[in-house]
């Protein structure tokens, strides 16, 4: 069974540019939700997607957006970067037979703004 | 949005010492509540998931209590080793939250060998 993996593992961008993280969700999951962790705080909830639609969305601006491919990996886009946004971004899948909604996390993209 | 807190924010203990930390959260609209372990250049792995009141979960060396009453949750480490080195995150769930998790700061813990 394939874990959850994301790419790039590290990015360095420059403020006002556009970013697109990927990630791929474990076997059988086709849910996938991604945090933002800043330095120093535990991870924030951006948003999930479930069967390619976004299922809810946490205290992020629309410049923050996602999509959900049919085989369930995942982007998450971030537009007109600031250098706030340079954190580690997470995502996780979890299945959709699971009582506990446990989720997978996967290594995480380090993203740097400059 | 959730208040969660976990404390102490860090803690260094010495190998063979038991320890424990506490996350807090609001008592109202409670669902779940997960732990997570998190080492340094790794995923975050699920470590707990607990419901009812009065629950207790083991797992090893690791224990875990939930008190939804008051709106606490312990986590023991008995006879710490320096590979439980690593930060402990809770995340507290409201009912139909969509599966989204809310987490504390964390506990970071290193056992010194």
């Amino acid at each position: 069974e394939t874990g959850v993996t994301q790419s790039p593992t590290h990015l360095i961008k420059t403020r006002g540019q556009q970013v697109t993280l990927r990630c791929s969700s474990q076997s059988g999951h086709n849910t996938v939700s991604w945090y933002q962790q800043a330095l120093g705080q535990g991870p924030q909830f951006i948003f999930q997607y479930y069967r390619e639609e976004e299922n809810g969305r946490g205290n992020f601006p629309p410049r923050f957006s996602g999509l959900q491919f049919p085989n369930y990996s995942s982007e998450l886009n971030v537009n007109a970067l600031e250098l706030d946004d340079s954190a580690l971004y997470l995502c996780a899948s979890s299945s959709p037979g699971s009582w506990s909604y446990e989720q997978y996390f996967g290594p995480g993209t380090r993203l740097t703004v400059t | 949005i959730l208040n969660v807190e976990q404390s102490p924010q860090s803690l260094h203990v010495q190998e063979g010492d038991s320890t424990n930390f506490t996350c807090s959260f609001p008592s109202s609209n409670f669902y779940a509540l997960h732990w997570y372990r998190w080492e340094t250049a790794k995923s975050p792995e699920a470590l707990f998931v607990m419901t009812l009141n009065g629950d207790e979960k083991k797992k090893g060396r690791i224990s875990a209590t939930l008190n939804t009453k008051e709106g606490y949750s312990y986590l023991y480490i008995k006879g710490s080793q320096p590979e439980d080195s690593a930060t402990y995150l809770c995340a507290p769930r409201p009912p139909g939250s969509a599966r989204q998790l809310t987490f504390g700061s964390g506990t970071q813990l290193t056992v010194l060998p």
